[in-house]
């Protein structure tokens, strides 16, 4: 158990649809990360915040935004959903804003877009 | 994005030393080399890390090669605990957020 969960753990929903994964991190971590797990993809970097600050940006569609709550728990809003976007999605977080030694991640939510 | 290439997967037995190659011919000075691993259905775990020098820890080894353009996590004895999905990962020197996993190597542990 890496002490960082994710809400809810499945999800289905229809395409057009709007959906929002949640994640707290592990006790005093700042820094809170999304990755997007697809089949085809592979695991890819979606956005990281640290602090409530956005701080760094991947490959994160215009169709998605995160946020960072003052009690460092994040959310995850993927909007006008596409059977494309059906994939697990994994939070991590870590102590600092950079990455020095290791993120921890969430067991993930999967998403299934019908 | 900065590359590496590994094998889609390898096959050990259980209780011999397990050798997973990582190429990164594009690596640059500052760039760290990270490993992780997923087992199945659970999110990925951070295996172990290093810039230059081979490093241990108690899961595994890291032997970077002397031009980095390649590296090898040594897994001493495997164990059916260790079948997972290992990543070879480039940590940019210049921006150490984004962590840009590959397609990794599956490693399949026979009894």
């Amino acid at each position: 158990d890496s002490g960082v969960t994710q809400t809810p753990k499945h999800l289905i929903t229809a395409t057009g649809q709007r959906v929002t994964l949640r994640c707290s991190p592990r006790s005093g971590d700042l820094s809170v990360y999304w990755y997007q797990q697809s089949l085809d993809q592979g695991l890819q970097f979606l956005i990281q915040y640290y602090n409530g600050e956005e701080r760094a940006k991947g490959n994160i569609l215009e169709r998605f935004s995160a946020q960072q709550f003052p009690d460092l728990h994040s959310e995850l809003n993927l909007s006008s959903l596409e059977l494309g976007d059906s994939a697990l999605y994994f939070c991590a977080s870590s102590p600092r804003l950079v990455v020095m030694y290791e993120q921890f991640f969430g067991p993930g939510t999967r998403l299934t877009v019908l | 994005d900065a590359k590496t290439t590994q094998p889609n997967s390898m096959e050990s037995n259980e209780e011999e030393p397990v050798h997973l190659p990582c190429n990164h011919s594009t690596i640059s000075g500052t760039d760290y080399i990270h490993w992780y691993r997923q087992l199945p259905s659970q999110g990925p775990e951070y295996v172990i890390h290093g810039l230059t020098s081979n490093v241990n820890n108690r899961m595994a080894s890291l032997a970077i090669a002397e031009d980095r353009k390649s590296s090898t996590l040594i897994l001493h004895r495997a164990t059916l605990r260790d079948a997972a999905v290992y990543y070879c990962i480039l940590r940019r020197g210049d921006n150490f957020n984004k962590f840009y996993f590959g397609s990794g190597t599956k490693l399949n542990v026979k009894p």
